[in-house]
């Protein structure tokens, strides 16, 4: 059964710091890796979609990468901002080999990202 | 752009009651989802739909049902509510099976 960590849970950082949010997972067997931001009471909005075959993908000031054979990624954020606090996750998508898939996402716990000014 | 629409932000039901939480997407996705996300337990599929009429059940789908009759709708019917079911639930649907998943903004129900 896949399972996905981050570390750390939490994380205040004061504005203009780069950061990294990290990302494990134990089934190194994934179709692709998303990351997610959530705004506190609101939905998830995607930042960034990896595919398996990728080893990172970049939007603005974020970038992720992944390594599928150590069953890692992480988010590297850039020149943080008070605009950027959130909760990070971070999802695989498991593959499609056994069939059964279908999608699903395995999530993690997420890190709580605060940004001072 | 992406919509997906929960159609309650907030709904406070009583044990024992069927409860309906509707989700719609104007994106003529394929496919649909519902999770729901408790502290210190993240996010967790119940079901999930690929096609009209066709579900499939995911981690957690005791006490829950669903009902896709139209491509746009994907319900989720709690059978008779109870205290353990109050939680934030999620509607996402995806273009196909391993496209980027859109959420809705959730319903918190709590179940008194």
């Amino acid at each position: 059964k896949q399972e996905v960590t981050q570390i750390p849970a939490a994380l205040s950082v004061p504005e203009g710091e780069n950061l990294v949010l990290n990302c494990s997972f134990t089934d190194s067997a994934i179709y692709n890796l998303q990351w997610f931001r959530q705004d506190p009471g609101k939905g998830l909005t995607s930042l960034l979609l990896i595919q398996s075959s990728q080893r990172e993908q970049t939007s603005g000031r974020l970038n992720a990468s992944l390594d599928k054979s150590s069953g890692r990624s992480t988010l590297y954020i850039a020149a943080s901002q008070p605009g950027d606090s959130a909760t990070y996750l971070c999802a695989v998508r498991g593959s499609n080999a056994g069939g059964t898939s279908y999608g699903k996402l395995t999530f993690g716990q997420g890190t709580i990202l605060t940004v001072h000014p | 752009d992406v919509k997906v629409t929960q159609s309650s932000r907030y709904l406070v039901k009583r044990t024992g009651e069927k409860v309906f939480l509707e989700c719609v997407q104007d994106m003529d996705h394929e496919n649909m989802f519902w999770y729901r996300q408790d502290p210190g337990l993240g996010l967790r599929l119940i079901y999930f739909s690929y096609d009209v009429k066709m579900k499939e059940k995911g981690d957690i789908p005791e006490g829950y049902s669903v009902s896709r009759e139209k491509k746009e709708r994907f319900s989720l019917i709690l059978e008779s509510a109870s205290t353990n079911q109050t939680s934030m639930y999620l509607c996402a649907s995806s273009l196909h099976g391993t496209a980027n998943q859109h959420f809705g903004d959730g319903t918190r129900l709590s179940i008194l």
